[in-house]
């Protein structure tokens, strides 16, 4: 079974401060995403990675960036996170099909 | 137009009664369709998988995809209460990096015992 871990389930944080998300896979696969999901707005892509090193901005890249030093890991970087970033945050992982982790959802007071 | 519509419901039904979940697509690229479960404060996890056309059965859980009409379905047969979810239907084309998902906003399901 492919396993996606996520360093937080819920994480509370204050406009301005920096925030990292974590997410690890155990399944040596290449591509690596993150996802914000939102009531009415479904999920939408961030950012996606092919490969240690390289990333590719998503639909809504903006207030948002990414590392990716070894292949099992993807961080998501908020450099001051403000409250429209409030939101669940999805990591996945895929070969034909996507696999998620349990997701963190973020509060920004 | 979207690339995917769903309805997102919410979609109550008594215990034991068939449901019927369904998205259109709108690019013929689509190769991959998938569903997936979303319950609450929980990430998506994968139910059904199919490539191209046809059926997919897994337990109670039926899967229909029909390329010519750009249009998948998913059926669930005596549908239990641990069913109350909400349903995303995805689908994917290649694309440079391998393969791009296109999620529908996802159907809220209550099954009402």
């Amino acid at each position: 079974d492919v396993k996606v871990t996520q360093s937080s389930r819920y994480l509370v944080k204050r406009t301005g401060e920096k925030v990292f998300l974590e997410c690890v896979q155990d399944m040596d696969h290449e591509n690596m995403f993150w996802y914000r999901q939102d009531p009415g707005l479904g999920l939408r892509l961030i950012y996606f990675s092919y490969d240690v090193k390289m990333k590719e901005k998503g639909d809504i890249p903006e207030g948002y960036s990414v590392s990716r030093e070894k292949k099992e890991r993807f961080s998501l970087i908020l450099e001051s996170a403000s409250t429209n970033q409030t939101s669940m945050y999805l990591c996945a992982t895929h070969t034909d099909t996507q696999y998620f982790g349990p997701g963190t959802r973020l509060t920004v007071l | 137009q979207k690339e995917v519509e769903q309805d997102p419901g919410p979609l109550s039904v008594p215990e034991g009664a068939i449901v019927s979940l369904n998205c259109t697509y709108s690019n013929s690229a689509f190769q991959y369709f998938m569903w997936y479960r979303q319950y609450s404060r929980k990430g998506p996890e994968l139910l059904m998988y199919t490539y191209s056309s046809g059926n997919k059965e897994d337990g109670r859980f039926t899967a229909q995809v029909d390329k010519s009409s750009k249009y998948i379905s998913l059926f669930i047969r005596d549908s239990q209460p641990s069913d109350s979810a909400t349903y995303l239907c995805a689908m994917s084309a290649k694309g440079n990096y391998g393969q791009n998902f296109v999620f529908g906003p996802g159907t809220r399901l209550s099954v009402l015992p």
